[in-house]
Protein backbone atom coordinates (compact mmCIF):
# COMPACT_ATOMS: atom_id res chain seq x y z
CA UNK A 1 0.00 0.00 0.00
CA UNK A 2 1.25 3.09 -0.57
CA UNK A 3 2.11 5.21 2.00
CA UNK A 4 1.23 9.13 2.58
CA UNK A 5 2.77 10.84 -0.67
CA UNK A 6 3.99 14.43 -0.49
CA UNK A 7 5.12 16.55 -3.23
CA UNK A 8 7.52 18.51 -3.62
CA UNK A 9 10.50 16.80 -1.95
CA UNK A 10 12.65 19.81 -2.17
CA UNK A 11 11.95 23.55 -2.88
CA UNK A 12 13.96 26.39 -3.11
CA UNK A 13 12.52 29.66 -3.60
CA UNK A 14 12.79 33.48 -2.89
CA UNK A 15 11.17 35.35 -0.66
CA UNK A 16 8.17 36.60 -1.29
CA UNK A 17 7.20 34.04 -3.42
CA UNK A 18 3.89 31.99 -3.17
CA UNK A 19 4.84 28.04 -1.79
CA UNK A 20 2.77 25.21 -2.17
CA UNK A 21 2.94 22.26 -0.77
CA UNK A 22 0.93 18.97 -1.30
CA UNK A 23 -0.43 15.89 0.57
CA UNK A 24 -1.76 12.74 -0.29
CA UNK A 25 -2.77 11.11 2.71
CA UNK A 26 -3.00 6.84 2.75
CA UNK A 27 -6.54 5.90 1.37
CA UNK A 28 -9.24 5.52 4.16
CA UNK A 29 -7.46 7.52 6.52
CA UNK A 30 -9.84 10.44 7.76
CA UNK A 31 -7.64 12.40 9.77
CA UNK A 32 -4.20 14.60 7.99
CA UNK A 33 -2.10 16.68 9.87
CA UNK A 34 0.63 19.08 8.93
CA UNK A 35 3.65 19.43 10.99
CA UNK A 36 6.78 21.85 11.01
CA UNK A 37 10.28 20.93 11.68
CA UNK A 38 13.40 23.21 12.40
CA UNK A 39 16.05 22.48 14.34
CA UNK A 40 15.35 25.27 17.33
CA UNK A 41 11.43 24.80 17.71
CA UNK A 42 11.41 20.82 17.05
CA UNK A 43 8.32 19.14 15.31
CA UNK A 44 5.09 21.56 15.70
CA UNK A 45 1.70 20.73 14.93
CA UNK A 46 0.03 22.95 12.45
CA UNK A 47 -3.22 22.31 11.58
CA UNK A 48 -5.40 19.41 11.04
CA UNK A 49 -8.47 18.38 9.56
CA UNK A 50 -11.14 15.32 10.46
CA UNK A 51 -13.10 14.20 7.68
CA UNK A 52 -11.80 16.98 5.31
CA UNK A 53 -12.77 19.70 8.11
CA UNK A 54 -10.03 21.59 10.29
CA UNK A 55 -10.10 21.01 13.73
CA UNK A 56 -7.59 22.99 15.45
CA UNK A 57 -5.20 25.48 13.15
CA UNK A 58 -4.00 26.96 16.38
CA UNK A 59 -0.64 25.98 15.19
CA UNK A 60 -0.59 28.15 11.82
CA UNK A 61 2.13 31.39 12.77
CA UNK A 62 0.72 33.74 10.74
CA UNK A 63 -2.35 34.45 8.25
CA UNK A 64 0.50 33.67 5.67
CA UNK A 65 -0.31 30.66 6.50
CA UNK A 66 -3.01 28.52 5.08
CA UNK A 67 -4.16 25.37 4.35
CA UNK A 68 -7.17 23.43 2.38
CA UNK A 69 -8.43 19.42 2.23
CA UNK A 70 -10.82 19.79 -0.35
CA UNK A 71 -11.97 15.82 -0.01
CA UNK A 72 -10.42 12.85 1.29
CA UNK A 73 -7.57 12.44 -1.01
CA UNK A 74 -5.26 15.91 -0.85
CA UNK A 75 -3.94 18.52 0.76
CA UNK A 76 -2.55 21.82 0.52
CA UNK A 77 0.06 24.18 2.56
CA UNK A 78 0.59 27.23 0.91
CA UNK A 79 2.53 30.32 2.17
CA UNK A 80 2.33 33.62 0.98
CA UNK A 81 4.44 35.64 1.11
CA UNK A 82 6.90 33.48 1.96
CA UNK A 83 9.75 34.46 4.58
CA UNK A 84 13.21 33.02 5.27
CA UNK A 85 12.31 32.13 8.66
CA UNK A 86 9.68 29.84 6.77
CA UNK A 87 12.80 27.19 5.70
CA UNK A 88 12.22 24.24 7.74
CA UNK A 89 10.96 20.57 6.93
CA UNK A 90 6.94 20.67 6.16
CA UNK A 91 5.78 17.06 6.95
CA UNK A 92 1.90 15.69 6.40
CA UNK A 93 0.39 12.71 8.23
CA UNK A 94 -2.62 10.50 8.29
CA UNK A 95 -4.79 8.32 10.43
CA UNK A 96 -7.53 6.56 11.55
CA UNK A 97 -9.57 9.19 13.39
CA UNK A 98 -11.21 6.14 15.64
CA UNK A 99 -9.37 5.30 18.53
CA UNK A 100 -5.98 6.18 19.40
CA UNK A 101 -4.38 5.24 16.10
CA UNK A 102 -0.34 5.74 14.94
CA UNK A 103 0.19 8.86 12.66
CA UNK A 104 2.16 7.61 9.36
CA UNK A 105 4.03 10.27 7.98
CA UNK A 106 5.35 11.48 4.86
CA UNK A 107 8.41 12.07 3.34
CA UNK A 108 8.63 15.59 4.15
CA UNK A 109 8.85 18.56 1.78
CA UNK A 110 12.34 20.57 2.81
CA UNK A 111 11.87 23.97 2.24
CA UNK A 112 14.43 26.70 1.23
CA UNK A 113 13.53 30.13 1.47
CA UNK A 114 16.55 32.70 0.23
CA UNK B 1 -1.61 20.40 30.25
CA UNK B 2 -0.83 17.64 28.32
CA UNK B 3 2.99 17.37 27.51
CA UNK B 4 5.23 14.49 27.19
CA UNK B 5 9.05 14.76 28.11
CA UNK B 6 12.19 13.15 27.35
CA UNK B 7 14.91 14.03 29.49
CA UNK B 8 17.79 12.46 27.22
CA UNK B 9 18.58 14.71 24.79
CA UNK B 10 21.29 12.33 23.57
CA UNK B 11 22.59 9.23 24.11
CA UNK B 12 25.59 6.66 23.27
CA UNK B 13 25.17 2.86 23.45
CA UNK B 14 27.93 0.33 22.36
CA UNK B 15 26.59 -2.05 19.28
CA UNK B 16 24.93 -4.80 20.59
CA UNK B 17 24.08 -3.38 24.12
CA UNK B 18 20.11 -2.93 25.41
CA UNK B 19 19.43 0.83 25.39
CA UNK B 20 16.48 2.30 26.98
CA UNK B 21 14.78 5.45 26.35
CA UNK B 22 12.66 7.50 28.92
CA UNK B 23 9.42 9.25 28.08
CA UNK B 24 7.11 10.60 30.55
CA UNK B 25 4.21 12.12 30.22
CA UNK B 26 1.23 14.02 31.82
CA UNK B 27 -2.62 13.75 31.55
CA UNK B 28 -5.54 13.55 33.42
CA UNK B 29 -7.51 12.22 30.07
CA UNK B 30 -8.01 8.54 31.81
CA UNK B 31 -7.75 6.92 27.38
CA UNK B 32 -5.13 7.79 25.79
CA UNK B 33 -2.20 6.64 23.79
CA UNK B 34 1.75 6.26 24.06
CA UNK B 35 3.88 6.06 20.18
CA UNK B 36 7.59 5.70 19.72
CA UNK B 37 8.73 7.24 16.48
CA UNK B 38 12.08 7.33 14.74
CA UNK B 39 13.35 9.44 12.32
CA UNK B 40 17.01 8.72 11.22
CA UNK B 41 19.26 11.53 9.68
CA UNK B 42 17.47 11.11 6.01
CA UNK B 43 14.25 12.75 7.94
CA UNK B 44 11.71 10.41 7.45
CA UNK B 45 9.53 9.72 10.68
CA UNK B 46 8.94 5.56 11.26
CA UNK B 47 6.24 4.53 13.58
CA UNK B 48 7.87 1.88 15.75
CA UNK B 49 5.37 1.04 18.52
CA UNK B 50 2.15 1.59 20.20
CA UNK B 51 0.67 1.30 23.95
CA UNK B 52 -2.70 1.75 25.10
CA UNK B 53 -3.44 3.17 28.09
CA UNK B 54 -5.90 0.55 29.42
CA UNK B 55 -3.51 -2.37 27.59
CA UNK B 56 -2.68 -4.86 30.17
CA UNK B 57 0.87 -6.19 28.82
CA UNK B 58 3.38 -4.15 27.81
CA UNK B 59 3.90 -3.54 24.06
CA UNK B 60 6.55 -5.38 21.87
CA UNK B 61 7.65 -5.14 18.68
CA UNK B 62 10.56 -7.53 17.66
CA UNK B 63 13.35 -5.63 19.24
CA UNK B 64 11.39 -2.93 20.22
CA UNK B 65 9.83 -3.09 23.67
CA UNK B 66 7.64 -0.42 25.40
CA UNK B 67 8.15 0.00 29.25
CA UNK B 68 4.66 1.11 30.24
CA UNK B 69 4.40 2.07 33.93
CA UNK B 70 1.16 3.71 34.37
CA UNK B 71 1.82 5.08 37.84
CA UNK B 72 4.39 6.29 37.02
CA UNK B 73 3.02 7.87 33.86
CA UNK B 74 6.54 6.36 31.96
CA UNK B 75 6.82 4.74 28.70
CA UNK B 76 9.64 3.96 28.05
CA UNK B 77 11.42 2.60 24.71
CA UNK B 78 13.75 -0.83 24.78
CA UNK B 79 15.72 -1.53 21.96
CA UNK B 80 17.29 -4.60 22.70
CA UNK B 81 20.54 -5.91 20.67
CA UNK B 82 21.29 -2.12 19.28
CA UNK B 83 22.70 -2.07 16.15
CA UNK B 84 24.27 0.79 13.69
CA UNK B 85 21.00 1.09 11.82
CA UNK B 86 19.34 2.42 15.23
CA UNK B 87 21.65 5.16 15.33
CA UNK B 88 18.78 8.28 14.88
CA UNK B 89 16.37 10.44 16.34
CA UNK B 90 13.39 9.11 18.66
CA UNK B 91 10.44 10.82 19.56
CA UNK B 92 7.94 9.69 22.53
CA UNK B 93 4.37 11.03 21.48
CA UNK B 94 0.87 10.99 23.47
CA UNK B 95 -2.60 10.96 22.05
CA UNK B 96 -5.94 11.68 23.73
CA UNK B 97 -9.19 10.13 23.40
CA UNK B 98 -10.64 13.44 23.44
CA UNK B 99 -8.76 15.22 21.53
CA UNK B 100 -10.18 13.35 18.31
CA UNK B 101 -6.91 11.96 17.15
CA UNK B 102 -4.53 14.98 18.04
CA UNK B 103 -0.89 13.59 19.10
CA UNK B 104 1.47 15.09 21.51
CA UNK B 105 5.45 14.96 20.63
CA UNK B 106 8.20 15.09 23.00
CA UNK B 107 11.32 16.96 21.99
CA UNK B 108 13.08 13.27 20.69
CA UNK B 109 16.14 11.85 22.49
CA UNK B 110 19.12 11.20 19.64
CA UNK B 111 20.62 7.72 19.94
CA UNK B 112 24.04 6.87 18.37
CA UNK B 113 24.98 3.35 18.38
CA UNK B 114 28.81 3.04 18.68
CA UNK B 115 30.65 -0.30 16.36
Amino acid sequence: DAGVIQSPRHEVTEMGQEVTLRCKPISGHNSLFWYRQTMMRGLELLIYFNNNVPIDDSGMPEDRFSAKMPNASFSTLKIQPSEPRDSAVYFCASSFLEGQQPQHFGDGTRLSIL
Amino acid sequence: AQKITQTQPGMFVQEKEAVTLDCTYDTSDPSYGLFWYKQPSSGEMIFLIYQGSYDQQNATEGRYSLNFQKARKSANLVISASQLGDSAMYFCAMTLYSSASKIIFGSGTRLSIRP
